[in-house]
């Protein structure tokens, strides 16, 4: 099992720039997560995908964060337009089940704005 | 408010000596409970979790947790460090959706 597969590893960016990152779940996983993790706030959780559709949104900080799942293998956060207070690690986890299985996270993605 | 306290922000143990990780968490019901260990520059890795039965939690490492409805406790123990054990830790909360609440976390330092 490779586990959750999350790319790039690290992003520098300038601000303005659109960012894009990547998430591959555990195969059969029905459900995907987003968090973001900073020294100031923690691990927070951005959004939640079930079976593909998003459950809650309600972590996106702003407009300017959009995800997307098209299908059960692969999920983006995009960041448009990236700012400096956008620099954190952005994680992804999946799960088999809500409420009765655990998270498995990714490696996470460490992202740069100047 | 739902809320999980971890309230040693640093740690620092000595290669060989016994660890104890405090984790409290405020919760109406007996929630599922877990406990992360991240790795500088890597992503959370599972040590153990307790979802029901036996109070006494084995996990991967040696690590073990123990939880006490009483204290609204879950604190993870390891009787004898390793260096590579140096890492943050994390505890975290699923009250039975898929908001996990976790931890500030825990930064454990290990002297040679």
């Amino acid at each position: 099992d490779a586990g959750v597969i999350q790319s790039p590893r690290h992003e520098v960016t300038e601000m303005g720039q659109e960012v894009t990152l990547r998430c591959k779940p555990i195969s059969g996983h029905n459900s995907l997560f987003w968090y973001r993790q900073t020294m100031m706030r923690g691990l927070e959780l951005l959004i939640y995908f079930n079976n593909n559709v998003p459950i809650d949104d309600s972590g996106m900080p702003e407009d300017r964060f959009s995800a997307k799942m098209p299908n059960a293998s692969f999920s983006t956060l995009k960041i448009q337009p990236s700012e400096p207070r956008d620099s954190a690690v952005y994680f992804c986890a999946s799960t088999l089940a809500v409420g009765t299985d655990t998270q498995y996270f990714g490696p996470g993605t460490r992202l740069t704005v100047l | 408010a739902q809320s999980v306290t971890q309230p040693d922000i640093h740690i620092t143990v000595s290669e060989g000596a016994s660890l104890e990780l405090r984790c409290n968490y405020s919760y109406g019901a007996t929630p599922y409970l877990f406990w992360y260990v991240q790795s500088p520059g890597q992503g959370l890795q599972l040590l153990l979790k307790y979802f029901s039965g036996d109070t006494l939690v084995q996990g991967i490492k040696g690590f073990e947790a123990e939880f006490k409805r009483s204290q609204s406790s879950f604190n993870l123990r390891k009787p004898s460090v390793h260096w590579s054990d140096a890492a943050e830790y994390f505890c975290a909360v699923d009250p039975g959706t898929y908001k996990y609440i976790f931890g500030t976390g825990t930064r454990l330092k290990v002297l040679a």
